[in-house]
């Protein structure tokens, strides 16, 4: 089935550092490709997303790659902050073009701490 | 986000007992959907539902039902709780717009805060 895998689990930057989240999806149909931030007791929320006729999103210090051949993308943010730390989830759809469900298929987390 | 609320925020219950967990929204959205989220397992979508008349399973549905009794309500209910039902579950919604070809969903989802719940 439709599978999303996101590495690494954990992951303890310094503030001011930079950090990466990847992510590789099984479904070669997926078109759609957002990035939820979960801080402690709320729910996740939009961040950042990608559409697959596209290679890179950037916005301020958060950007995202896609490789539609390799079937990657990865999540990056530049001089990180201590309100950074979160569990940040990628997820995978088909669901931009019309009809289709938009059903979201998300990774596992990865949890961010930035050490001040 | 206030949009979406969820009742109850943490609920802890016994094994077989029935339960019911509610969402609620101010959005607008005709899209609704219930998750579950286990260390580890990220978030794993159980129902949702289009309209008020229209509701699908998601991949993990087997021991639970939902409802949907208004466009703003759509409630998630375990009938015999057991103890691998304890996570926490969140609700969702998006909209939709018109294509050429039916009705399609805008990509963001909005999620409520979540109810923790825990089944002795």
């Amino acid at each position: 089935g439709e599978n999303v895998e996101q590495h690494p689990s954990t992951l303890s930057v310094q503030e001011g550092d930079s950090a990466v989240i990847k992510c590789t999806y099984s479904d070669s149909a997926s078109n759609y490709f957002p990035w939820y931030k979960q801080e402690l007791g709320k729910g996740p929320q939009l961040i950042i997303d990608i559409r697959s006729n596209v290679g890179e999103k950037k916005d301020q210090r958060i950007a995202v790659t896609l490789n539609k051949t390799a079937k990657h993308f990865s999540l990056h943010i530049t001089e990180t902050q201590p309100e950074d730390s979160a569990v940040y989830f990628c997820a995978a759809s088909r669901g931009y073009y019309g009809g289709a469900t938009n059903k979201l298929i998300f990774g596992t987390g990865t949890l961010l701490a930035v050490q001040p | 986000d206030a949009d979406v609320t969820q009742t109850p925020r943490n609920r802890i219950t016994k094994t077989g007992k029935r339960i019911m967990l509610e969402c609620s929204q101010t959005k607008g959205h005709d899209r609704m959907y219930w998750y579950r989220q286990d260390p580890g397992l990220g978030l794993r979508l159980i129902y949702y539902s289009f309209d008020v008349k229209d509701i699908n399973k998601g991949e993990i549905s087997d021991g639970y039902s939902v409802s949907r009794q208004a466009q703003a309500k759509f409630s998630l209910s375990l009938e015999s709780a057991i103890p691998n039902q304890t996570a926490l579950y969140f609700c969702a919604t998006s909209d939709s717009f018109l294509t050429s070809g039916g009705k399609s969903s805008y990509n963001e989802q909005f999620f409520g805060p979540g109810t923790r719940l825990t089944v002795l």
